[in-house]
C-alpha cells in the first residue's frame, strides 16, 4: 500500500529555535498534502493544506508566518515551526491525499516536538 | 459544538466479548465517513470506510444513519490487539472541493484478558 515518511520522528528543540519536518510520499505523487498537529487526548486538528507548485491553505488561527509549508515537488512537503516555544510541543503528522481513491488519505508516522 | 463527537470511553472488554460505540457528526453535507484505528503515540490507519448501506470487514461492522447523524462500529470477538484509539473521521465536501477530514477526539478501547 502507498506509504508516506516523516522524518524526523522526534525532536528536541530549545525556545526559540526552528524546526523543519519533512513529509514524504514515496511510492505515488502527491499533489495534496495535510498538515495535522495533535495534543495529548485530542483529536487531530488540520492545521494546513499543502498544495504542490502553489501555497498552502491555512486552516483559521494557524499562523502561516510562524509555521512555513513549501510543498516544492510531487513527493516532497516541509513544514518548518519557527521560533518554536513551549505551546508549540506536539505530536504533528502529515498525510498524502490517495490520488486513486477519493477522499483518503494516508499518514505519515508523525513527528513529535518537544520545545524546552 | 464540535464537527465529530465521540465517547471518549475507555471501553473496558473482556477477550472475546463484542463491543460498539458511536460517533455523531454535526454536518449534514458530509459526504464520507471512515474509523481509523490509533495506536498510542502512532499515527492514524485507516481500518474501514463506512458506505449507506453498512459494511462488514471480519469482525468489524460499520454502519451509517444518515438520518440521525451518527456512525456505528462494532467489533465482535475481541482480541487484545484491538486496543486502541478509534477515530471517527468525516469527509466534509467544501467550496475548494478538496474534501477535509473531520477527526473525532477518538474512543479508547482496552481489551483485557
Amino acid at each position: 500500500g502507498a506509504v508516506v515518511s516523516q522524518h524526523p520522528s522526534w525532536v528536541i528543540c530549545k525556545s526559540g529555535t526552528s524546526v523543519k519536518i519533512e513529509c514524504r510520499s514515496l511510492d505515488f505523487q502527491a499533489t495534496t498534502m495535510f498538515w495535522y498537529r495533535q495534543f495529548p487526548k485530542q483529536s487531530l486538528m488540520l492545521m494546513a493544506t499543502s498544495n504542490e507548485g502553489s501555497k498552502a491553505t491555512y486552516e483559521q488561527g494557524v499562523e502561516k508566518d510562524k509555521f512555513l509549508i513549501n510543498h516544492a515537488s510531487l513527493t516532497l512537503s516541509t513544514l518548518t515551526v519557527t521560533s518554536a516555544h513551549p505551546e508549540d510541543s506536539s505530536f504533528y503528522i502529515c498525510s498524502a491525499r490517495n490520488p486513486l481513491a477519493a477522499y483518503e488519505q494516508y499518514f505519515g508516522p508523525g513527528t513529535r516536538l518537544t520545545v524546552t | 459544538r464540535k464537527e465529530v463527537e465521540q465517547d471518549p470511553g475507555p471501553f473496558n472488554v473482556p477477550e472475546g466479548a463484542t463491543v460498539a460505540f458511536n460517533c455523531t457528526y454535526s454536518n449534514s453535507a458530509s459526504q464520507s465517513f471512515f474509523w481509523y484505528r490509533q495506536d498510542c503515540r502512532k499515527e492514524p490507519k485507516l481500518l474501514m470506510s463506512v458506505y449507506s448501506s453498512g459494511n462488514e470487514d471480519g469482525r468489524f461492522t460499520a454502519q451509517l444513519n444518515r438520518a440521525s447523524q451518527y456512525i456505528s462500529l462494532l467489533i465482535r470477538d475481541s482480541k487484545l490487539s484491538d486496543s486502541a484509539t478509534y477515530l471517527c473521521v468525516v469527509n466534509e465536501m467544501t467550496t475548494d472541493s478538496w474534501g477535509k477530514l473531520q477527526f473525532g477526539a477518538g474512543t479508547q478501547v482496552v481489551v483485557t484478558p
